[in-house]
């Protein structure tokens, strides 16, 4: 069955460091989404990604982090200068074409800002 | 601000009952509705959607939904040890690519 993959499972990394998160949406989906939940909370969404462009984001989804889909496979999320308050589970998820399909969600990457 | 709101919990329930889990939305433009199940650690796996008022039925979950009263509901029937997780409540609007916005989630427990 096919499946959202996301690498690393887990990261560790130094305040202020850049890290990229990275995904393989399903193969035939069209729209991308980057979501994240820190520790006991719930999930929030960061970014929507669709034709090469993101549709829409949050507040959280400020001017250190970025999204990219390099190569009509992979879509990444780069976080330029992370922070304590990065340290999260961020899920990358991918949906086909109709609106009334349902989103599909990688088994996450486990960010820890040291 | 568009909520969505559930029962924390945790929510315990004897093995072979019926768990029923409830979520409300403040956006009356939500078209869609999700059921997500979550286990410790992992990532939120889709176990129903729903998008017209009434009941739709799946194996031992039925969803439920009533725009009316902004008011969606998950029964699991037969419950299992292996129901044992939290479970996510999302909702959107059915037009463009927007976001889904999820609840904080109830933690179910199964008592066997």
């Amino acid at each position: 069955e096919p499946e959202v993959t996301q690498t690393p499972s887990h990261q560790v990394t130094q305040m202020g460091q850049e890290v990229i998160l990275r995904c393989v949406p399903i193969s035939n989906h069209l729209y991308f989404y980057w979501y994240r939940q820190i520790l006991g909370q719930k999930v929030e969404f960061l970014v929507s990604f669709y034709n090469n462009e993101i549709s829409e984001k949050s507040e959280i989804f400020d001017d250190q982090f970025s999204v990219e889909r390099p190569d009509g496979s992979n879509f990444t999320l780069k976080i330029r200068s992370t922070k304590l308050e990065d340290s999260a589970m961020y899920f990358c998820a991918s949906r086909g074409r109709s609106m009334n399909t349902e989103a599909f969600f990688g088994q996450g990457t486990r960010l820890t800002v040291v | 601000q568009k909520e969505v709101e559930q029962n924390s919990g945790p929510l315990s329930v004897p093995e072979g009952a019926i768990a029923s889990l409830n979520c409300t939305y403040s956006d009356r433009v939500s078209q869609s509705f999700f059921w997500y199940r979550q286990y410790s650690g992992k990532s939120p796996e889709l176990i129903m959607s729903i998008y017209s008022n009434g009941d739709k039925e799946d194996g031992r979950f039925t969803a439920q939904l009533n725009k009316a009263s902004q008011y969606v509901s998950l029964l699991i029937r037969d419950s299992q040890p292996s129901d044992s997780a939290t479970y996510l409540c999302a909702v959107k609007p059915n037009f463009g690519n927007e976001k889904l916005t999820f609840g904080t989630g109830t933690r179910l427990t199964i008592i066997p």
